[in-house]
């Protein structure tokens, strides 16, 4: 069966420090992955998908980036932390036929605090 | 732009009682999505609509999809306090290569003895 990863779970950073965040899928070939944030009691925005090693697109302007270094590894990076890049990050993935009978499987999450 | 709005945003309800929640979207698509989120953890898939007058059924939840209205329902039937959570729809936008989901804002439900 398929799964899901995240790490870390909990991070807390100072502003203007680097961020990475990795998620990885296991169980299954040429993922589409997805990032996304949720800000407290808020709904999800998504910030990056991938359809394919080295394939990035950018849904929001920010300063945040992904990269797909591995077929089924995705990560969320920043050179420089905002107060507003807080939140929780939720890695996803689906099929690479997309979105179908299967919904979107989403990670555990990482929480992010800036201080 | 795809939007998706759901109401209430709120819900509190006794034990027993039942409710909808009503999902709206603005522009046409065939698949839906409902999804559950416990307090600080990560969302749990809970029905997948891929058609007109899709019906699914788990437990005390029903969902349900009219594409021509551009609407889906998640009604709750005789509510009990293990169904407290967030509850957020999600709809494919047929944008891009692959098409992404656009999330509701979620409603919270809270659920009384």
């Amino acid at each position: 069966s398929q799964t899901i990863h995240q790490w870390p779970a909990t991070l807390v950073q100072p502003v203007g420090s680097p961020l990475s965040l990795e998620c990885t899928v296991e169980g299954t070939s040429n993922p589409n992955l997805y990032w996304y944030r949720q800000a407290a009691g808020r709904g999800l925005q998504l910030l990056f998908y991938s359809v394919g090693i080295g394939q990035i697109s950018s849904e929001v302007p920010q300063n945040l980036s992904a990269s797909r270094p591995q077929d089924r590894q995705f990560i969320l990076s920043s050179k420089k932390l905002l107060l507003s890049d807080s939140g929780f990050y939720l890695c996803a993935w689906t099929p690479r036929t997309g979105l179908g009978s299967q919904p979107q499987h989403f990670g555990d999450g990482t929480r992010l605090s800036i201080l | 732009e795809l939007k998706v709005e759901q109401n209430p945003l709120f819900l509190s309800m006794q034990e027993g009682k039942n409710y909808t929640i009503y999902c709206n979207y603005s522009t046409t698509s065939d698949r839906l999505y409902w999804y559950r989120q416990d307090p600080g953890k990560s969302l749990e898939s809970l029905f997948v609509l891929l058609s007109n007058g899709a019906v699914k059924q788990e437990g005390r939840l029903m969902a349900s999809l009219d594409t021509k209205a551009r609407l889906s329902t998640l009604h709750i039937t005789a509510a009990v306090h293990d169904l407290s959570a967030t509850y957020f729809c999600a709809v494919v936008s047929l944008g891009g290569s692959q098409g992404n989901l656009i999330f509701g804002k979620g409603t919270k439900l809270s659920v009384k003895p």
